[in-house]
C-alpha cells in the first residue's frame, strides 16, 4: 500500500528559528513530490513541487529536498515567521497511467506553531 | 485566493439527509479533484473529472456521487448521511490537458460539512 509518513507530528519554535520536516514514502512507481502549507480550516496551498530527477527546491524561505534512492524528502524552513505556523504536507504523486492518475496520497502533515 | 471557489461554505444537515457541493474550477481547468478531510485524518482523494468525464477514483463510498458539468463544475452529492460523514471537503482544480498529474492542483476553501 502506497504511503506517506511525516515526522514529527508537531513542531513548536521560536520566531526567527530554523527547521526541518521529515517526510518517508513508498509510492512507487514515483512521480513527484509536493509539499503543501495548510493554514487551519483554509484549503492547501503548494509549497514545492519535485520530480525523481530533482533533488532540491526552493521557494523563498522554504527549501526541500528529496531523495528519491532512499524515498526521503524534507522541508527547510529558515528565519521563521509567526505565520509559518500551519500545517505542512507532503504529498507524493504516482507515475501517471492507469488507475493510479490524480490518486494523490497525502501524509498525515507536522503541525507547526511558530511562538514570537 | 486559489481562483477555485466552492459553495457552501458551511453545511449543518441531519442524518440520513442528502446534500451538494458545489465547485468552480479555475478558468481554464479541465479537471476536478473531490478530497475529504476529517478531524483526525490527513486529505483523502476521492474522486477525479476531466473535461465532463471520470478519470480516477479513490475511497469514494457508494453513498458519494460526483459529476463534472458542460461549463466544468463539479457537484459532490452525498447521501444517507452518516455522523462520520462530517468532516471538510475540498475541491482543487488543475490545468492538466495530456493527463499528467504533475500539474499543480489548486484547492478551494472547502466547504465544511457537519452531519448532527
Amino acid at each position: 500500500k502506497n504511503q506517506v509518513e511525516q515526522s514529527p507530528q508537531s513542531l513548536i519554535i521560536l520566531e526567527g528559528k530554523n527547521c526541518t520536516l521529515q517526510c518517508n514514502y513508498t509510492v512507487s512507481p514515483f512521480s513527484n513530490l509536493r509539499w503543501y502549507k495548510q493554514d487551519t480550516g483554509r484549503g492547501p496551498v503548494s509549497l514545492t513541487i519535485m520530480t525523481f530527477s530533482e533533488n532540491t527546491k526552493s521557494n523563498g524561505r522554504y527549501t526541500a529536498t528529496l531523495d528519491a534512492d532512499t524515498k526521503q524528502s524534507s522541508l527547510h524552513i529558515t528565519a521563521s515567521q509567526l505565520s509559518d505556523s500551519a500545517s505542512y504536507i507532503c504529498v507524493v504523486s504516482p507515475r501517471a497511467g492507469g488507475t493510479s492518475y490524480g490518486k494523490l496520497t497525502f501524509g498525515q502533515g507536522t503541525i507547526l506553531t511558530v511562538h514570537p | 485566493d486559489s481562483g477555485v471557489t466552492q459553495t457552501p461554505k458551511h453545511l449543518i444537515t441531519a442524518t440520513g439527509q442528502r446534500v451538494t457541493l458545489r465547485c468552480s474550477p479555475r478558468s481554464g481547468d479541465l479537471s476536478v479533484y473531490w478530497y475529504q478531510q476529517s478531524l483526525d485524518q490527513g486529505l483523502q482523494f476521492l474522486i477525479q473529472y476531466y473535461n465532463g468525464e471520470e478519470r480516477a477514483k479513490g475511497n469514494i463510498l457508494e453513498r458519494f456521487s460526483a459529476q463534472q458539468f458542460p461549463d466544468l463544475h463539479s457537484e459532490l452529492n452525498l447521501s444517507s448521511l452518516e455522523l462520520g460523514d462530517s468532516a471538510l471537503y475540498f475541491c482543487a482544480s488543475s490545468g492538466s490537458r495530456t493527463g499528467q498529474e504533475y500539474y499543480e492542483q489548486y484547492f478551494g476553501p472547502g466547504t465544511r460539512l457537519t452531519v448532527t
